[in-house]
């Protein structure tokens, strides 16, 4: 899997978009961005992921810069729920058995 | 729909006693993970199921771990002799066949060896 680069931690204002950033400046071609959140006592909780096009679903926004060295992820009204380490991975689709997180970024929402 | 279950959420037993933990996952997912979690530790693979394939048990600690999984669907993580260093979240994921980057994970068991 490509090493990816995340800030340790951001905060950001209750009810404003949360944006985090990585870099993932040696991804492949094959290599598909994915975003992972874990809350304080929870397991990891996949979020979305994508190639080179921008997605969207229920939960957050994917966008990936033209060459694809980085993303971002944005949650566009962020909530106290919000609050976690948020992971970016680089891998392929069907990669192997087991996931491996790095450092990530601790995201805290703030009232 | 439904998501991944476990069961137990927490399980509390002394050193020496054997545990079993269950995990239900998503519909239609072949494949299936045992990770565990130390206090502020990152997860560590356990085990993997894919379909009617051998499980890959590589990350098993020792072996006092063992796991199954009947029918395709429910598995279960069998701790024999537990020692207080098992103590630890015990999480199940799942996936569809040829996704395993995308992984769905139940709430976990926590685990405590006293």
């Amino acid at each position: 899997d490509a090493k990816t680069t995340q800030p340790p931690s951001m905060d950001c204002a209750e009810g404003r978009a949360a944006n985090l950033p990585c870099n993932h400046s040696t991804i492949s071609g094959n290599e598909y961005v994915y975003w992972y959140r874990q809350i304080h006592s929870q397991g990891p909780q996949y979020i979305i992921h994508g190639l080179k096009n921008n997605e969207t679903n229920e939960m957050a926004s994917l966008i990936i810069t033209e060459d694809r060295k980085s993303s971002t992820l944005i949650l566009p009204h962020a909530t106290l729920r919000d609050t976690a380490v948020y992971y970016c991975i680089v891998r392929e689709p069907n990669a192997g058995n087991m996931l491996t997180f790095g450092g990530g970024t601790r995201l805290m929402v703030k009232p | 729909g439904a998501g991944v279950s476990q069961s137990p959420s927490n399980k509390v037993t002394e050193k020496g006693k054997d545990v079993e933990l269950r995990c239900d996952p998503i519909s239609g997912h072949t494949a299936l993970y045992w990770y565990r979690q130390s206090l502020g530790q990152g997860l560590e693979f356990l085990i993997y199921f894919q379909g009617n394939s051998a499980p890959d048990k590589s990350g098993l600690p020792s072996d006092r771990f063992s796991a199954e999984r009947t029918g395709g669907s429910v598995s279960t993580l069998t701790i024999q002799r537990t020692q207080q260093e098992d103590s630890a979240v015990y999480l199940c994921a799942s996936s569809l066949a040829h996704e395993s980057s995308t992984q769905y994970f139940g709430p976990g068991t926590r685990l405590t060896v006293l």
